[in-house]
């Protein structure tokens, strides 16, 4: 299967702990876009990577959030020091081309994480 | 005011049944338009994916656009309880940045 792969599945973090999410894309695709997701708010972007680059974070929490998308591996969403505000459900989406060209989504089945 | 309102439902519907599923925009700006599927504990699943005004058809799946009324609908023939799911509406004025999304309309689908 090609599509998206996130892992893991599931992650449970006690308040102040680091949580890891990651996300391989689709292949061929070179850019990838992270969102959170909770039930009366639908889904919300958080940040645009494209590999070695962040484009654009204005979705993101200034504090304990960061992504990264190296040259080679998967693309990294980490909370730092997690809240139970954090708890979530994140997905990562990737596309062949650039925002411009407004080529679709492809999303991965999500993480989801509960702080406790 | 939210930029995209689509009913919650649930909308429950015996197996067979054709569904009209709909959102409504605020931002005239937007010209592409899509529509997703998810299942519960999965990720959305793109179904159409619309640019202006206009129909557009996959099998059992038509998308319509009417921008003059800010206005989108996907309908959904011969109904099945595959179909069950939650159905986002997604649109943006042309950067996939600015995607902005409805809350998702829960769609049962009864044998």
């Amino acid at each position: 299967n090609a599509g998206v792969m996130q892992n893991p599945r599931h992650l449970v973090r006690r308040r102040g702990q680091e949580a890891r999410l990651r996300c391989s894309p689709m292949k061929g695709h070179s850019h990838v876009y992270w969102y959170r997701q909770l039930p009366e708010e639908g889904l919300k972007f958080m940040v645009y990577l494209q590999k070695e680059n962040i484009i654009d974070e204005s979705g993101m929490p200034k504090e304990r959030f960061s992504a990264e998308f190296p040259k080679e591996g998967p693309s990294i969403l980490r909370i730092q020091q997690v809240v139970r505000g954090d708890s979530a459900a994140y997905f990562c989406a990737s596309s062949a081309d650039s925002p411009e060209v407004n080529s679709p989504l492809h999303f991965g089945n999500g993480t989801r994480l509960t702080v406790t | 005011q939210k930029e995209v309102e689509q009913d919650p439902g649930p909308l429950s519907v015996p197996e067979g049944a054709i569904v009209s599923l709909n959102c409504t925009y605020s931002n005239s700006a937007f010209q592409y338009f899509m529509w997703y599927r998810q299942y519960s504990r999965k990720g959305p699943e793109l179904l159409m994916y619309t640019y202006s005004s206009g129909n557009k058809e996959d099998g059992r799946f038509t998308a319509q656009v009417d921008k003059s009324s800010k206005y989108i609908s996907l309908f959904i023939r011969d109904s099945q309880p595959s179909d069950s799911a939650t159905y986002l509406c997604a649109m943006n004025a042309g950067n996939n940045r600015k995607l902005i999304w409805g809350l998702g309309t829960s769609l049962a689908v009864n044998p």
